[in-house]
């Protein structure tokens, strides 16, 4: 099955821990991006990346890291400097950088305990 | 600056309804739009991707217009049954030093009652 998987599903944080959460992409895709949705509101991005080995800020990248070592991976790091991080959080992929047809994982619900 | 507006925020319907669900965006050199569906709790599912120059997109009983002039984009349900309950979202994408994202708006929640 081809696709994109997101883990886990449900993290939870205690404040001043970092947490990282996981996607990886089986489609063989070049482009690997970030997206924070909250309630009421539309999908904001993170960070994206076009290649391994590179990555770029989104709209929202404070209290983010990302890492893209291997094609398939693209990590995200929730650190302690995120003062809101309780959001759901979606990873999506696209064919290569220059494509705009977007394809998602599951999503990673993240609360603050 | 690019910026996407969908109303309602929120619509009920009965069953066997036609619908329509409203798109709209602020700058109208867009290279596409894209209509996804997500259901409570889960990632997004692409319904339909329209092109510019293309006035409909359609997909069994999904039919997405644009009017790129006006800035606008219609998602039409025809015959809505209570699996169509979910939140509709549209998404156009813009370009920015090399790379391109996609700019979403808030969402319309549907719910289709028996």
């Amino acid at each position: 099955d081809g696709g994109i998987t997101q883990s886990p599903k449900y993290l939870f944080r205690k404040e001043g821990q970092n947490v990282t959460l996981s996607c990886e992409q089986n489609l063989n895709h070049d482009a690997m991006y970030w997206y924070r949705q909250d309630p009421g509101q539309g999908l904001r991005l993170i960070y994206y990346s076009q290649i391994v080995n590179d990555f770029q800020k989104g709209d929202i990248a404070e209290g983010y890291s990302v890492s893209r070592e291997k094609k398939e991976s693209f990590p995200l790091t929730v650190t302690s400097a995120q003062k809101n991080p309780t959001a759901f959080y979606l990873c999506a992929s696209s064919p290569t950088q220059g494509s705009t047809e977007a394809f998602f994982g599951q999503g990673t619900r993240l609360t603050v305990v | 600056k690019q910026e996407v507006t969908q109303i309602p925020a929120a619509l009920s319907v009965p069953e066997g309804e036609n619908l329509v669900l409203n798109c709209s965006f602020t700058d109208s050199a867009i290279y596409n739009l894209q209509w996804f569906r997500q259901d409570p709790g889960k990632g997004l599912t692409s319904l339909l991707l329209i092109q510019s120059s293309q006035r409909e997109q359609t997909s069994g009983r999904l039919n997405a217009s644009l009017d790129k002039s006006s800035g606008r984009s219609t998602l039409y349900i025809a015959a809505s049954q209570p699996g169509d309950s979910a939140t509709y979202l549209c998404a156009v994408p813009v370009f920015s030093g090399g790379y391109n994202k996609l700019i979403f708006g808030a969402g319309t929640r549907l719910a289709v009652h028996p």
